[in-house]
């Protein structure tokens, strides 16, 4: 099963883009690099989701490295509200209804 | 459209009590599941449901019981409340699990405390 790991916490001035990373060197080739995030005290809010090319939505945007062994998370104008933990999500194994398991993500922390 | 709601969103049991959590979704999603939130933990899978009169357990189904009779509704029930069941409990719902459709949609949460 693909396990992710992540940095514990980030710090990044307002305006500036937030990189976060996660490693997932155990993925699968079908599996899906999922992020969410949660701000303090609110249910989590999906961000983004990818499998091997890079995505961009309204939110951010997903770079997947080519082995697809890692993953980066851009916030590219972060803000004060962005302040929350991200988490990086791999489908743990396709069953077609296995649920996804979060980990204990990264802090980020947006200073003005 | 209200999406995910969960009531109550404070509770306050003594050890030995029974509760129900309740979560109801208005998006006619098939998945529902619930987790819960320890302080500095991430999220832990406690039950899910892929459909109407199907649930399976998690990580953490000891001591909780769920039950699925319509589309829209996913309780939790606690049969007799431990301190080691205080906890944030978030219910969540997706349109399905398929690879590529795990977007799950959460409701505000219930803050459970067990004296």
């Amino acid at each position: 099963d693909a396990k992710t790991t992540q940095p514990p916490s980030m710090d990044c001035a307002e305006g500036r883009a937030a990189n976060l990373p996660c490693n997932h060197s155990t993925i699968s080739g079908n599996e899906y690099v999922y992020w969410y995030r949660q701000i303090h005290s609110q249910g989590p809010q999906y961000i983004i989701h990818g499998l091997k090319n890079n995505e961009t939505n309204e939110m951010a945007s997903l770079i997947i490295t080519e082995d697809r062994k890692s993953s980066t998370l851009i916030l590219p104008h972060a803000t004060l509200r962005d302040t929350a933990v991200y988490y990086c999500i791999v489908r743990v194994r396709y069953s077609g209804n296995t649920p996804l398991v979060f980990g204990k993500g990264t802090r980020l922390s947006v200073i003005a | 459209n209200a999406g995910v709601t969960q009531t109550p969103k404070f509770q306050v049991l003594k050890t030995g009590q029974s509760m129900t959590l309740q979560c109801a979704q208005d998006m006619n999603h098939e998945y529902m599941s619930w987790y819960r939130q320890d302080p500095g933990m991430g999220l832990r899978l406690i039950h899910y449901s892929v459909g109407a009169g199907i649930t399976d357990q998690g990580e953490v189904p000891n001591g909780y019981n769920v039950s699925r009779s319509t589309t829209e509704d996913f309780p939790l029930r606690l049969l007799s409340a431990a301190p080691s069941q205080t906890s944030v409990y978030f219910c969540a719902s997706s349109y399905s699990m398929g690879p590529g459709n795990e977007k799950l949609f959460f409701g505000s949460g219930t803050q459970l405390s067990v004296l």
